[in-house]
């Protein structure tokens, strides 16, 4: 079965260059949401979206941005990139509104290194 | 605002032998979903349970179990005859229409099984 595809899985970048990380929902999922995990930390939430809107918004930086295509996929926009934002960045997709008793699958994440 | 607890940082446990590790929750919500979620060193997220919080029967899925106590929001997972790849972090998660059904995370248990 088709799971939650991320792009790069490995991304080193220097300080204050920008990244894109890009996600590919499972086929037919809606909702997309962004997850930024330190070492050692729970995942924090981003961002969602939902149907190509965005539907929710967490801690996401304002160095940040997000979008969900047409096609469902989404990209997450980076710049300015500071040593903290080293981590590992998970999508995740799921069907949306009412249904909401669906999990949420993971996408392997990107592991982003800012040296 | 919804926020889920693990209190235990870290559990150890016998190979063969069962462990609980606990989540508790706080949410005014009657219609919601919990699930657990396991994180082995891979850094995969992998869905190991989940329950709805309008069934009273508690979910299992082989070795997995939850206890569901709705009026204490009490959510623990309990783990029969562990084997050594049970080893990894568990997130205990909440999702509801409340909070756009994004994942609302614990902190974590670190979960070691000795051999």
């Amino acid at each position: 079965a088709a799971g939650v595809i991320q792009s790069p899985r490995h991304l080193i970048k220097e300080k204050r260059e920008t990244a894109t990380l890009k996600c590919y929902p499972i086929p037919r999922h809606d909702t997309v949401y962004w997850y930024q995990q330190g070492p050692g930390q729970d995942p924090q939430f981003l961002i969602s979206f939902y149907e190509k809107m965005q539907s929710d918004k967490g801690s996401i930086p304002d160095r940040f941005s997000a979008q969900q295509f047409s096609d469902y996929h989404s990209e997450l926009n980076m710049s300015s990139l500071e040593l903290g934002d080293s981590a590992l960045y998970f999508c995740a997709s799921s069907l949306g509104g009412q249904h909401m008793n669906t999990e949420a699958f993971f996408g392997q994440g990107t592991r982003l290194t800012v040296v | 605002a919804q926020t889920v607890t693990q209190s235990q940082p870290e559990m150890s446990v016998q190979e063969a032998e069962t462990v609980t590790l606990s989540c508790t929750y706080d949410t005014s919500e009657s219609d919601y979903y919990l699930f657990w979620y396991k994180q082995p060193p891979s850094r995969q997220m992998i869905l190991v349970i989940r329950q709805e919080a309008y069934k009273q029967q508690n979910a299992t899925e082989n070795r997995f179990s939850v206890n569901f106590q709705k009026a204490a929001k009490s959510f623990s997972l309990k783990i029969s005859d562990s084997q050594l790849g049970d080893a990894a972090m568990y997130f205990c998660a909440y999702r509801s229409p409340d909070s756009n059904y994004q994942l609302i995370w614990g902190a974590g248990t670190k979960l070691i099984i000795k051999p």
